[in-house]
């Protein structure tokens, strides 16, 4: 199993607050991702990351911010959440080019009320 | 426009039967697809990566094909367990842009049910 962890496993929080959700990695991998998951539905990518502060958008439009100041560590933040931010999120990271496989964390289940 | 359709949506089998997983994909053009299996409440885990020029790939009970000219691969389960129960998801990979994600596209994946 690849060293990646995701924290916490399942938050429910009310709307307005402010959250972050934690993502480590211990292989050294400089590619790292955000995926938003919901049931029966394909991953989404919301940020990625190619190493230490550098951070792009991805495809799913997103009221999240993320950071990359240390090449281990990429949390995501949503500053204000909302219903519509319930859902699965899944970090991830790569150690190279395309063809390397994606490592993923567990994810977190978020739900907001 | 690039989509990856994944069938059967779902699927029940009997523990020691075989099955197939079916994937079909518009990813033009075409670098590598590969296979994950993702348990309930885990993240997804490669089991294979097929490239343009690999027909057959095999790990262990699972045997993935890939068809480059129809743009369908498939993968096999030998000799179910119940711990094959699981999501099994195609992502097939457009190349990498610009050092990107490597244009990832997703299929929503099937839901196996392996019975006793």
């Amino acid at each position: 199993e690849a060293d990646i962890y995701q924290t916490p496993r399942y938050l429910v929080i009310g709307t307005g607050k402010k959250i972050t959700l934690e993502c480590s990695q211990t292989m050294g991998h400089d590619k790292m991702y955000w995926y938003q998951q919901d049931p029966g539905m394909e991953l989404h990518l919301i940020h990625y990351s190619y190493g230490v502060n550098s951070t792009e958008k991805g495809d799913l439009s997103s009221e999240s911010t993320v950071s990359r100041i240390r090449t281990e560590h990429f949390p995501l933040t949503l500053e204000s959440a909302r219903p519509s931010h319930t859902s699965q999120y899944l970090c991830a990271s790569r150690a190279g080019p395309f063809r390397s496989p994606l490592h993923f964390g567990n994810g977190t289940r978020l739900t907001v009320t | 426009k690039n989509q990856v359709e994944q069938s059967p949506q779902s699927l029940i089998i009997l523990e020691g039967k075989n099955c197939t997983l079916q994937c079909n994909y518009t990813v033009s053009p075409f670098s590598n697809l590969r296979w994950y299996k993702q348990d309930t409440g885990r993240g997804p885990v490669s089991l294979t990566i097929m490239t343009f020029s690999e027909n057959t790939k095999s790990n262990g009970r699972y045997t993935a094909t890939l068809d480059a000219d129809t743009k369908q691969s498939s993968l096999h389960i030998t000799a179910s367990q119940l711990s094959d129960s699981a999501s099994y998801i195609c992502v097939v990979s457009g190349g990498d842009y610009g050092g990107s994600q490597g244009n990832l596209i997703f299929g929503k994946g099937t839901k196996l049910s392996v019975k006793p």
